[in-house]
């Protein structure tokens, strides 16, 4: 079984600061078919990153992706005050199809 | 834009069933993957099901194999999850997700929860 492990688990930091979010994967994603999401309290999850680094519709360009193999980031160039929320991490594989999440990361306002 | 309305969820004894049901709009429901994702209350989130364009390929997560099913009416535009011989730790709020381009879920329905208790 594939497994996403993020960190920090929780990240306290302030708004203007930059954001650095890891996620490492057991074995690497087919294609770097990587993606992260923000959820807010009570709300779904949104799409910010697909394919390790591309920005989804609509995402603030202050969000950015890298990463391949089997380590990934998550880079918040400054923080906003809506930026605060958990961020997760999530992978898909081929043959047979598998999609995997991380943990999560709370990004809270220091 | 893209809306994804489930429903169908409330609470239900152990070994009990429910039907949801997702309602899609402002895309070619027809030419897309959708996906089944739940999060138990205060969890992470956690990929159930899939399902491809015309319903002949369909991927369920080890959890809830042989229990739930997936389905969907391309002329309704709606998405469904069959859900049987549920259990408490079934418990959790149930996303529908339509599929992105590269494994990535695209777009989310606010959830419907499901509760599963004595």
């Amino acid at each position: 079984e594939i497994v996403l492990t993020q960190s920090p688990g929780t990240l306290s930091l302030s708004p203007g600061e930059r954001a650095t979010l890891s996620c490492r994967a057991s074995e690497s994603p087919t294609s770097s078919y990587l993606a992260w999401y923000q959820q807010k309290p009570g709300q779904a999850p949104r799409l910010l990153i697909y394919g390790a680094s591309s920005r989804a519709t609509g995402i603030p360009d202050r969000f950015s992706g890298s990463g391949s193999g089997t380590d990934f980031t998550l880079t918040i160039s400054r923080l906003e005050p809506e930026d605060f929320a958990v961020y997760y991490c999530q992978q898909y594989n081929w043959s047979p199809p598998r999609y995997t999440f991380g943990q999560g990361t709370n990004l809270e306002i220091k | 834009e893209v809306q994804l309305v489930e429903s169908g969820g409330g609470l239900v004894q152990p070994g009990g069933s429910l039907r949801l049901s997702c309602a899609a709009s402002g895309f070619t429901f027809s030419s897309s993957w959708m996906h089944w994702v739940r999060q138990a209350p205060g969890k992470g989130l956690v990929w159930v099901s899939c399902i491809n364009t015309d319903g002949s390929t369909i991927n369920y997560a080890d959890s809830v194999k042989g229990r739930f099913t997936i389905s969907r009416d391309n002329a309704k535009n709606t998405l469904y999850l069959q859900m049987n011989s549920l259990r408490v730790d079934d418990t959790a709020v149930y996303y529908c997700v339509s599929d992105g381009s590269h494994g990535e879920f695209d777009s989310w329905g606010q959830g419907t929860l499901v509760a599963v208790s004595s």
